[in-house]
Formats: structure tokens, C-alpha cells, sequence
């Protein structure tokens, strides 16, 4: 299995500037997280997704952020507009949800985002 | 909200010696899983922990979880240089709910 596969795996963009990160998870997961981790703030879950579909975005930061998951093999987190405070890793996972468990989660490399 | 603590923040022990990282929740916990990141990479799955007062062990490293599921540890026998990295605990509230709450984390360094 490939594992978790995001894109790009760095961008640098200037502020203002939208940016959109990809994320496709494993074959067979049914729920997709994204993460973001800075050293101030450590790793933030910002949303997750089971089935498609959205079910916790408590951690999303504001409006400037969005995130779709139109199919079970796809994801983006788009910023609109983007700024140099947004400079983090983001890291997507996937995992299977079972029924009455707490999966493991599988993390793809990141997306390193620099915002100038 | 839910929050998790670890402690040390950061540990730089010679190699061959041992290693422990705690954390702890404000909140019961139905599960706890630890995660291992090496410096540049991402978070990778070591253990999940369910019962009241389990522990389980991986070899040289040995996980519990705490008689009220509040806290856990991690302890290394006789590091290497394998083992450095940054340790994340990982607390579940509810069995169902896939969310994970994300330890601070503890890197730790090794001194050859």
C-alpha cells in the first residue's frame, strides 16, 4: 500500500495568496484528518471527515480556511487568503472506523508551508 | 475543552540509559495511543492502550495506563540512537469518536 499521499510536499507562497494541499488516504479508510503542527502550538487537529463527510471542524482556525473531501479517495484544505501566521506543517491521516473503537490513524509525510 | 499534557518537554539522555515520558489528561480517557515522530517525518502509530491499569510492552519500550485512564507513560530501557524522536500521546474520549487529542509532546536526544 502506498500509505497517505499529500501534495505538494513543500510551497512557498506570499501573502495574500491562495493555497490549496492535497490529500489522498489509504485505499479502504473511511475517515481523513488534517493536522497542523507549528512548535508554538504543537499538533492541532483542524477537521475530520468520515465518510465524506464532516464531522468535527471545532479546530478549523477561521473563515480563511476550508477543507472538502468530494469522494472517499480525495481531500483538499484550501487557504484563502493565506498568511504568514499559516506557516506549519499539515499533515493529512487516514484511518478505519470501526464500530465502538478508536483507530489507529496513518499520517501522510506533510505538507510544509511557508508564507512570506 | 480536552486537553493533554506531557512532561518532559524535552530529554537528552546518553545512550544506554533510560527514558520515561508522562502524560496526562484533563479529562477520563477510553483509550490512549502513543505516536513517534522522527525529526522531519510524521507521527507514526506505536500503541493503543484501552483497559484500566494495562500495560504492554514493544521490545525496550514499555506503555501504562493509568488505574483512573487519566494518564500513561512511556519507558525506554537502554535507549539508542534508533530512538530518537519526538513521543506523542494521543487520548480518545469516547469510544466511537475517532478524534484524538494530541499530547505536547516530548523530543527526545540522544548523546552517543
Amino acid at each position: 500500500d502506498a500509505g497517505v499521499i499529500q501534495s505538494p510536499r513543500h510551497e512557498v507562497t506570499e501573502m495574500g495568496q491562495e493555497v490549496t494541499l492535497r490529500c489522498k488516504p489509504i485505499s479502504g479508510h473511511n475517515s481523513l484528518f488534517w493536522y497542523r503542527q507549528t512548535m508554538m502550538r504543537g499538533l492541532e487537529l483542524l477537521i475530520y471527515f468520515n465518510n465524506n463527510v464532516p464531522i468535527d471542524d471545532s479546530g478549523m482556525p477561521e473563515d480563511r480556511f476550508s477543507a472538502k473531501m468530494p469522494n472517499a479517495s480525495f481531500s483538499t484544505l484550501k487557504i484563502q487568503p493565506s498568511e504568514p501566521r499559516d506557516s506549519a506543517v499539515y499533515f493529512c491521516a487516514s484511518s478505519f472506523k470501526g464500530t465502538g473503537t478508536t483507530d489507529t490513524q496513518y499520517f501522510g509525510p506533510g505538507t510544509r508551508l511557508t508564507v512570506l | 475543552g480536552q486537553q493533554v499534557m506531557q512532561i518532559p518537554q524535552y530529554q537528552h539522555v546518553q545512550e544506554g540509559e533510560d527514558f520515561t515520558t508522562y502524560c496526562n489528561s484533563s479529562t477520563t480517557l477510553s483509550n490512549i495511543q502513543w505516536y513517534k515522530q522522527r525529526p522531519g517525518g510524521h507521527p507514526v502509530f506505536l500503541i493503543q492502550l484501552v483497559k484500566s491499569g494495562e500495560v504492554k510492552k514493544q521490545k525496550r519500550l514499555t506503555f501504562q495506563f493509568g488505574e483512573a485512564k487519566k494518564n500513561s507513560s512511556l519507558h525506554i530501557t537502554a535507549t539508542q540512537t534508533t530512538d530518537v524522536g519526538t513521543y506523542f500521546c494521543a487520548g480518545g474520549a469516547n469510544f466511537g469518536n475517532e478524534k484524538l487529542t494530541f499530547g505536547t509532546g516530548t523530543r527526545l536526544t540522544i548523546i552517543p
